[in-house]
């Protein structure tokens, strides 16, 4: 089956924009969670949903937002874009949200903010 | 707060030689733990989970609860094992809480 894919796969943005990363998770997963990883902070939770509805969050700004469709898409939005925003950020998919699902990882977008 | 301390950046040794990469985690309660590994232009992927009590790839990695530990074993390293290693916890869904990760470079 497909993996996990994210949209798109590159982008260059301009302080102070907003951006909005896309996440396609592998079918029949209904968990969708985001991470951001940069060389200084490693690997960061930023927020998971699941069946639409935002089930944890980590602990960043409220400038970071996410959502999730009713077809488990799921979609984050940066606003206001800083320096610091650049990163890697990766999108991960599992059968559900409790714990002990196996998460599936995608390739990641990576953004770089000028 | 939880963290997961991987004291190592990398690690390096010979093929054939013993692996052990090092995972400190604190918690008060009981979490699952995880090893992820991403290999060389690859995605990141689950190695193992301390509950499955598996081994893949030859690794193995026990749950120390006294120590707090879930170090990362190998008998024999191969060169196919070079790899980023990150261990991670979870305390409840799927909020996954990453170490600094360990790289693994195994020479022949």
């Amino acid at each position: 089956k497909a993996g996990v894919t994210q949209t798109p796969r590159y982008l260059i943005k301009t302080r102070g924009q907003q951006v909005t990363l896309s996440c396609s998770p592998i079918s029949g997963h209904r968990s969708v969670s985001w991470y951001q990883q940069t060389p200084g902070q490693g690997l960061q939770f930023l927020f998971e949903y699941f069946s639409e509805t935002q089930r944890n969050k980590g602990n960043f700004p409220g400038r970071f937002s996410g959502r999730q469709f009713s077809n488990s898409r799921s979609e984050m939005n940066v606003s206001t874009l800083e320096l610091g925003d650049s990163a890697l950020y990766l999108c991960a998919s599992s059968l559900d949200g409790e714990q002990g699902y196996e998460q599936y990882f995608g390739p990641g977008t990576r953004l770089t903010v000028t | 707060a939880q963290r997961v301390t991987q004291p190592e950046k990398l690690l390096s040794v010979f093929k054939g030689a013993p692996v052990e990469l090092k995972c400190n985690y604190s918690y008060s309660g009981s979490p699952e733990l995880f090893w992820y590994v991403q290999y060389s232009r690859q995605r990141l992927q689950l190695l193992l989970r301390h509950i499955s009590r598996e081994s893949i790839k030859g690794f193995t990695a026990d749950l120390n609860k006294g120590e707090t530990s879930f170090h990362l074993k190998k008998p024999f390293a191969q060169e196919e094992d070079s790899a980023m290693y990150y261990c991670a916890l979870s305390r409840y869904g799927n909020k996954l809480v990453f170490g600094a990760g360990t790289i693994l470079r195994v020479k022949s």
